[in-house]
């Protein structure tokens, strides 16, 4: 059981758009900055976005980030199949248990 | 360019330590920009993010690994290791190292250490 909660799947048709949400609490994503992670099949996981909505160098605008209160939401635009992978968002945990916590990950599935 | 490279044996018997290092190259691990981590992905699931240290050998770990993970960092070798004891099969993973600045930005492309007699 994940700290943070993701749908276990999504899927849309590619140039459709489609947004995954990643839901904590006030320990975690309501005062901590949120990240997203691209996993390609049978690779390391890649970064997305950090702050919650910045992209690092060369990830396309296609890709963006938002955070409300105790959720965030990772909108991907103008799908293509090569989008297909797994999704995981991340932040710090500010509990008694701290540390860095992930979400159990979204399955993109372009149609 | 920073660029992570784990090594490591791949398979570790029961009850034994897991070590690992990781090699960072393309920059300094002394650089005071960045902590450093280990994560590691069970086959079929998700991301467990294990421990992360600073250069100046500060750390900070999953509440629920603490009592069996140590991580150390080599400035002299540009390297930082994990050591993971008394291992079961639920220690079977692909262990990633990565930079974490503002978040964790550069992964190396992990290795899969699979626990077992």
């Amino acid at each position: 059981q994940s700290v943070l909660t993701q749908p276990p799947s999504v899927s849309a048709a590619p140039g459709q758009k489609v947004t995954i949400s990643c839901s904590g609490s006030s320990s975690n994503i309501g005062n901590n900055y949120v990240s997203w992670y691209q996993q390609l099949p049978g690779t390391a996981p890649k970064l997305l976005i950090y702050d919650n909505n910045k992209r690092p160098s060369g990830i396309p605008d296609r890709f963006s980030g938002s955070k409300s209160g105790t959720s965030a939401t990772l909108g991907i635009t103008g799908l293509q199949t090569g989008d297909e992978a797994d999704y995981y968002c991340g932040t710090w945990d500010s509990s008694l248990s701290a540390g860095q916590v992930f979400g159990g990950g979204t399955k993109l599935t372009v149609l | 360019q920073l660029q992570l490279q784990e090594s490591g044996p791949g398979l570790v018997k029961p009850s034994e330590t897991l070590s690992l290092t990781c090699t960072v190259s393309g920059g300094s691990i002394s650089s005071s920009s960045y902590y450093w981590g280990w994560i590691r992905q069970p086959p079929g699931k998700g991301l467990e993010w294990i421990g992360s240290i600073y250069y100046s050998g500060s750390t900070y770990y999953n509440p629920s690994l603490k009592s069996r993970v140590t991580i150390s960092v080599d400035t002299s070798k540009n390297q930082f290791s994990l050591k993971l004891s008394s291992v079961t099969a639920a220690d079977t993973a692909v262990y990633y190292c990565a930079s974490l600045k503002n978040a964790f930005d550069i992964w190396g492309q992990g290795t899969m250490v699979t626990v077992s007699s």
